[in-house]
């Protein structure tokens, strides 16, 4: 059974804080990885995708991979208030198979 | 582009009765997903759809729940009769085919909230 484990949460960061979300996986032949976020009632949206070792950055956000200890996390710069919301953690195997969700981490920006 | 539109966004029903939800995808994706997201829990897929044909329907609780993907377009997910322990986020997302082993991030539609009392 392939799984995806995710802090639940709450994470409580200041405003203009860094906000570090974390994310392991346990199939090891998993080779796409993607974070969503997820405001409170809403569907999830896309917000990064990585697919190889190390550092990927897009605006405020960063995620980072680590194939070999089996971890992907996203960082989020100056943390808004808006901010504030469930980020899912979804990882994808080989050609064909689907993605597996985490159970996604609730953060929260306090002003 | 036109996202992922499904219908209806809220519905309430009682235990034992039926209910049909419905998704059109991107224009020009081939690949349809239905996932069902209880409350406090990450996605967990129902089915997958690869234009008209099932590719992926191992979590579907095939006594209760349905789903059909006519003419490879549009698709609707049944469930009769439903249980209290169904309601939950509907949720029908698209993604074009992955043309190398990168696969493309799902769109996902507003969803549907299903309580069932």
């Amino acid at each position: 059974q392939k799984e995806v484990e995710q802090n639940s949460g709450p994470l409580s960061v200041p405003e203009g804080a860094i906000a570090s979300l974390n994310c392991t996986y346990s199939d090891r032949v998993s080779q796409s990885f993607f974070w969503y976020r997820q405001y409170s009632g809403k569907s999830p949206e896309l917000i990064m995708s990585i697919y190889s070792n190390g550092d990927k950055e897009d605006g405020r956000f960063t995620a980072q991979l680590n194939k070999a200890s089996q971890y992907v996390s996203l960082l989020i710069r100056d943390s808004q208030p808006s901010d504030s919301a469930t980020y899912l953690c979804a990882v994808k195997g080989n050609y064909g198979q689907n993605f597996v969700f985490g159970p996604g981490t609730r953060l929260s920006v306090l002003p | 582009e036109a996202g992922v539109a499904q219908s209806p966004r809220y519905k309430i029903i009682e235990k034992r009765q039926s209910v049909a939800f419905w998704c059109n995808p991107i224009s020009g994706h081939a690949t349809l997903y239905w996932y069902q997201q209880i409350l406090g829990q990450g996605p967990k897929l129902l089915i997958q759809f690869q234009n008209n044909g099932v590719v992926d329907d191992s979590q579907l609780p095939k006594d209760r729940f349905s789903a059909e993907r006519l003419k490879g377009v549009d698709s609707t997910l049944k469930i009769q009769p439903a249980k209290l322990e169904d309601s939950a986020m509907y949720l029908c997302a698209s993604s074009p085919p992955p043309r190398t082993n990168r696969a493309y991030g799902y769109t996902f539609g507003s969803g549907t909230r299903l309580t069932v009392v």
